[in-house]
């Protein structure tokens, strides 16, 4: 089955960087897009953008880019959520999702665990 | 940027019907999807393509598109549809997508 195993939590201080992974089984890692999406405490969800793991193309949310790079490994069926210069507003869980069927575009329907990052001084 | 708007919250007692809406300007060209999210847990997609249930979600939960609006239907309401729901679209593109802002369903 479809298993998607997200790295743990993580706290860092305003202007560092964080990089949460995202490890994939279960389904042909290349078929599918992977979307990132954020909840901060008490608000809804907010996409981030989408990668496609086949070949590495992205699109990030307007309000991100510029401080996101997603990544992947095929070697390790893993994808990777970067962002940097971090701020008090950026503490949320980050959630990957797997798109829900081959070759669709940020319609996630499979998500891993979620990862809490907080960021304090 | 794109904005998809829902109320934030709907109260409706046990077995009458929840309907939940959401606009957005490019509803008369874009899927509507509807995600279903419990306090702590990740969110599970129960409606896509407007109104085509994934499979093992009850068929009391519908949606439908018109215009500039898809609206979520979830008819005999129960207590453990008690979440928070979220509907999520695609702007013109088809490139960016966002989720709307939330609606708070309470069932009592």
């Amino acid at each position: 089955q479809v298993q998607l195993l997200q790295s743990g939590a993580e706290v860092k201080k305003p202007g560092a960087s964080v990089n949460v992974s995202c490890k994939a089984s279960g389904y042909n890692f290349d078929a599918y897009g992977i979307s990132w999406v954020r909840q901060a405490p008490g608000q809804g969800l907010e996409w981030l953008g989408w990668i496609n793991a086949k070949t590495g193309s992205t699109y990030y949310a307007h309000n991100v880019q510029g401080r996101v790079t997603m990544s992947t490994d095929k070697s390790t069926k893993t994808v990777f959520i970067e962002l940097r210069s971090l701020t008090s507003d950026d503490t949320a869980v980050y959630y990957c999702g797997r798109d829900r069927v081959p070759g669709a575009t940020g319609r996630p329907d499979s998500w891993g665990q979620g990862t809490l990052v907080s960021v304090s001084s | 940027s794109y904005e998809l708007t829902q109320p934030p919250s709907l109260s409706v007692s046990p077995g009458q019907t929840a309907r939940i809406t959401c606009s957005g300007d490019a509803f008369p060209l874009k899927y509507a999807y509807w995600y279903q999210q419990k306090s702590g847990q990740a969110p599970v997609l129960i409606i896509y393509e407007d109104n085509i249930r994934p499979s093992g979600i009850p068929e009391r939960f519908s949606g439908s598109r018109s215009g500039t609006m898809a609206t979520l239907t979830i008819s005999g309401a129960q207590v453990g549809d008690e979440a928070d729901y979220y509907c999520y679209s695609t702007d013109s593109s088809g490139y960016f997508w966002v989720f709307g802002g939330g609606t708070e369903l309470t069932v009592l």
